[in-house]
């Protein structure tokens, strides 16, 4: 049972370069969501998505967009990438949004470097 | 003010000790509250939730008090693999219909031998 995939687990871009970062969920699970982490600065929402067909902007939105595909995948695109936005990205996923005590569940998180 | 606040640490201990962690909130109408642990590296893992009435899982116990927002958590017979990153979450619940979760920024403990 694989959980939480995704992919790639490590990139290096230059700046202005685009690049979409996937997740995959195998736990049938409603809700999903991409952070970033950076030093000192703990865990950041960047969007979120309740269910299929539904996004949200969370507390770091731009620069980034995502797209839920389908009730499986959700996946967060850098449309020009800056400096900036070095950091580890994390997706995470939970049973459903509106029932407060849902841990997350997350991938192994991308590692990417904006030179 | 930060809506969820932790000792960064490190906390230092011998194996075998007792160390314990406390994180405050921000914001009286939270409703949920987790340990999560993140080893370096890695992505963070659920260690357990916090009840209000608080709850023991093993050597590990966790506490919730709300009058004065703080969670705890108490680790005993500390051994060399409890070394990690300890995160505090909540959930706000902004707007009462939401699983968006807080993390704190962790506190990390190194078990020495």
């Amino acid at each position: 049972n694989a959980g939480v995939t995704q992919t790639p687990k490590f990139q290096v871009l230059k700046t202005g370069q685009s690049m979409t970062l996937q997740c995959a969920q195998d736990m049938n699970h409603n809700s999903m969501y991409w952070y970033r982490q950076d030093p000192g600065m703990g865990l950041r929402l960047i969007y979120y998505s309740a269910s299929e067909g539904t996004t949200d902007k969370g507390e770091v939105p731009n620069g980034y967009n995502v797209s839920r595909l389908n009730k499986r995948e959700f996946s967060l695109r850098l449309e020009s990438a800056a400096p900036s936005q070095t950091s580890v990205y994390f997706c995470a996923s939970s049973l459903q949004i509106k029932v407060g005590n849902q841990p997350q569940h997350f991938g192994d998180g991308t590692r990417l470097s904006i030179l | 003010r930060k809506e969820v606040e932790q000792d960064p640490g490190p906390f230092n201990v011998p194996e075998g000790a007792t160390v314990a962690f406390n994180c405050t909130y921000s914001n009286s109408a939270s409703q949920s509250f987790f340990w999560y642990r993140q080893d370096c590296r890695k992505e963070p893992k659920l260690l357990m939730s916090v009840y209000s009435s608080g709850n023991e899982d093993g050597r590990f116990t966790a506490q919730l008090n709300r009058a004065s927002q703080y969670i705890s958590l108490l680790i005993r017979d500390s051994k060399l693999s409890d070394s990690a990153t300890y995160l505090c979450v909540v959930n706000p619940n902004y707007g009462g219909a939401t699983n968006k979760l807080i993390f704190g920024t962790g506190t990390l403990l190194a078990v020495q031998p």
